[in-house]
């Protein structure tokens, strides 16, 4: 079956610091990836769908400044969260679309801004 | 507005034992549903995808349901196992595709004990 693989699993940074989580299908291309961020007890949010070779498209109320997307090829994507504080601690999902109906998640990603 | 409600919040049953989700949702026009499993700190993995036209899907003890009608679906677990302790996740889309649209519901925090 698909997979997707979300790399790092967990990451602590200090505040200021940029962080960048990666996202990578394994065994098919992905033309669409989406970025999600969850907090406790929450369902996820969207927070930008990320396109192959073009911008990403941001969900209203999220800082495109903040939250730098790149999908340079049909297997990766990156969501860097730049100049991190506290209140980007959460935890980060990706997601991208195998087939007509089918939606793959990665692992997640805990981002723990200190 | 689109939305997915799911019941109950939070269930605790006994190892061996059956239960049930609700997920209602409003969403329309409907393409399909899909159940996730989401344990904790991890990413939601497929358990079932349902399109408008499919009234039942089964995935081992895992067994939803789906009535377009009444816009109601349910997942039932059947011999639960300590590992089936996560949140269980109904996500329904409008369009084939689209993921942007997807409509996450806040999920069913099931713990199963012994």
């Amino acid at each position: 079956g698909a997979v997707v693989s979300q790399h790092p699993s967990r990451v602590i940074c200090k505040s200021g610091t940029s962080v960048k989580i990666e996202c990578r299908s394994l065994d098919f291309q992905a033309t669409t990836m989406f970025w999600y961020r969850q907090f406790p007890k929450q369902s996820l949010m969207l927070m930008a769908t990320s396109n192959e070779g073009s911008k990403a498209t941001y969900e209203q109320g999220v800082e495109k400044d903040k939250f730098l997307i790149n999908h340079a090829s049909l297997t990766l994507s990156t969501l860097t969260v730049t100049s991190a504080h506290p209140e980007d601690s959460s935890f980060y999902i990706c997601s991208a679309e195998d087939g007509p109906y089918g939606y793959t998640f990665g692992s997640g990603t805990r981002l723990t801004v200190v | 507005k689109n939305q997915v409600e799911q019941s109950p919040q939070s269930l605790i049953i006994l190892e061996g034992k059956n239960c049930t989700l609700q997920c209602n949702y409003t969403v329309s026009p409907f393409s399909n549903l899909r159940w996730y499993k989401q344990d904790t700190g991890r990413g939601p993995v497929s358990l079932t995808i349902m399109t408008f036209s499919e009234n039942t899907k089964s995935n081992g003890r895992y067994t939803a349901t789906l009535d377009a009608d009444t816009k109601q679906s349910s997942l039932h677990i059947t011999a639960s196992q300590l590992s089936d302790s996560a949140s269980y996740i109904c996500v329904v889309s409008p369009f084939t595709g689209g993921g942007n649209k997807l409509t996450f519901g806040t999920g069913t925090q099931l713990k199963v004990e012994l």
